[in-house]
């Protein structure tokens, strides 16, 4: 569901290791799927997407995994550079065949290490 | 194809002022949201526009906040009376149908004094 006011976790992760991103969705019926990247000051940005009849999506350097079951999506960043220190947020759109509104997950702010 | 543009980046008013925060869709895109996002925080959803008309104002204040999308022109997120509980940073993002992904400007940071 949305965030409400709860701080953000981090996850710290070593330069040129993988980084897996976890998120928990609310409305079953979301069969839109998006992961953002925000860096400090700036508007979220588009990364990858995924809809609810796939399970699975690859970009450039990075997996979205979708998991309906326990409607849960994960980022999986390969070999995490400097630059990808962000906050990363996942969202849902909860429309199929009208539109709607993106609702987004509470962010996680990756922290790369040396 | 330039962005989603909002202005002003940066938006300082006392208490009790107006504040108006513009967002100009990408080209071609007649679907707009506007989020809010405090400090270390998601962004919550106020509203979703499309051209002249309000689809979802669920996330908004019933008071002193509204918002337009006119046929011409900027979408305008209006605030009346602003306390300091409003300030923000304001985030616009723009979609072609709603059903794709949301494309977002840099957001009209608001500093209410």
């Amino acid at each position: 569901g949305e965030s409400v006011g709860l701080h953000l976790p981090t996850l710290s992760v070593q330069e040129g290791d993988n980084s897996i991103i976890n998120c928990a969705y609310s409305n079953s019926a979301s069969d839109y799927f998006i992961w953002y990247k925000q860096e400090s000051g700036k508007g979220p940005q588009f990364i990858i997407d995924i809809r609810s009849n796939m399970d699975k999506r690859q970009g450039q350097r990075v997996t979205v995994l979708l998991n309906k079951t326990v409607k849960h999506l994960s980022l999986q960043i390969a070999a995490t550079q400097p630059g990808d220190s962000a906050v990363y947020f996942c969202a849902e759109n909860p429309g199929t065949s009208s539109a709607s509104k993106i609702i987004f997950g509470s962010g996680t702010r990756l922290s790369i290490r040396p | 194809n330039a962005g989603v543009m909002q202005n002003p980046r940066h938006l300082v008013r006392r208490r009790g002022q107006e504040a108006r925060l513009r967002c100009s869709p990408m080209k071609g895109h007649s679907h707009v949201y506007w989020y809010r996002q405090l400090p270390e925080e998601g962004l919550k959803f106020m509203v979703y526009l499309q051209k002249e008309n309000i689809i979802d104002e669920s996330g908004m204040p019933k008071e002193r906040f509204s918002a337009e999308f006119p046929k011409e022109g900027p979408s305008i997120l209006r605030i009346q009376q602003v306390v300091r509980g409003d300030s923000a940073a304001y985030f616009c993002a723009s979609s072609p149908n709603g059903q794709l992904e949301a494309f977002f400007g840099q957001g009209t940071r608001l500093t209410v004094v």
